[in-house]
């Protein structure tokens, strides 16, 4: 079964600094999803970013990029110019290819403070 | 506007009694996903549907209840077998559930405090 671990239960940053969060998991499968989804204090689910596991390139949505390490079976979130908005519980997810289910597997999250 | 609703937002519910989380989705989506949430825990999966009047166990059903009557509709029962039901749940949906990316779509979540 895929397993997906995040190391760092809390991070803070200070506002227009830059910070990363870890994530490693666990698979025996080739190729895969992986996804950071955020979940403010309103607890509403926020995907932020996504990559699919057969691209080498990695993924970048505005401030928010990701360091994809196939091989060492990681992937951080960076988050640039941090913004008090930023501030939520961010959750890794691992998603199979294989047909028939679009299963997510979450890691534990990392709550993070924005400092003004 | 097109999105999925969860209600009630809060419940209240006593031991012993059986109680009914409702997820409706007008998106027109052919998967839908219930999950719970616990302090210091990720999402864990309850029971997911894939097509009307179908659905599988996730990784934590015992003591939960589905149905999957109609597209938009998959509401969750909790029952008193349930030992410690006391979390926040959320539902979800994706256009189907195949080989290639769907996205998933989150409720706004249900908080259910077993008094």
């Amino acid at each position: 079964a895929q397993t997906v671990t995040q190391s760092q239960p809390e991070m803070s940053v200070q506002e227009a600094e830059t910070v990363t969060l870890s994530c490693t998991y666990d698979t025996s499968e080739s190729d895969y999803y992986l996804f950071w989804y955020k979940q403010p204090p309103s607890r509403q689910m926020i995907l932020v970013i996504r990559q699919e596991a057969y691209k080498q390139q990695n993924a970048t949505e505005n401030r928010f990029s990701v360091n994809f390490q196939k091989a060492a079976k990681s992937f951080s979130l960076k988050i640039s110019d941090s913004q008090l908005g930023d501030a939520a519980m961010y959750f890794c997810a691992y998603r199979s290819m294989q047909g028939g289910s679009e299963k997510l597997v979450f890691g534990k999250g990392t709550k993070l403070t924005v400092n003004p | 506007d097109g999105g999925i609703t969860q209600s009630p937002k809060y419940l209240f519910r006593k031991e012993g009694q059986n109680v009914t989380l409702s997820c409706e989705q007008n998106l027109n989506h052919d998967a839908m996903y219930w999950y719970r949430q616990d302090p210091g825990q990720g999402l864990r999966l309850i029971y997911y549907s894939q097509i009307v009047n179908d659905f599988q166990k996730g990784d934590i059903a015992e003591g939960y209840s589905v149905s999957r009557e109609k597209k938009e509709s998959f509401p969750l029962t909790v029952t008193s077998a349930q030992k410690n039901p006391t979390a926040f749940y959320l539902c979800a949906s994706s256009m189907s559930a195949s080989s290639s990316y769907n996205e998933q779509f989150f409720g706004p979540g249900t908080r259910l405090t077993v008094l």
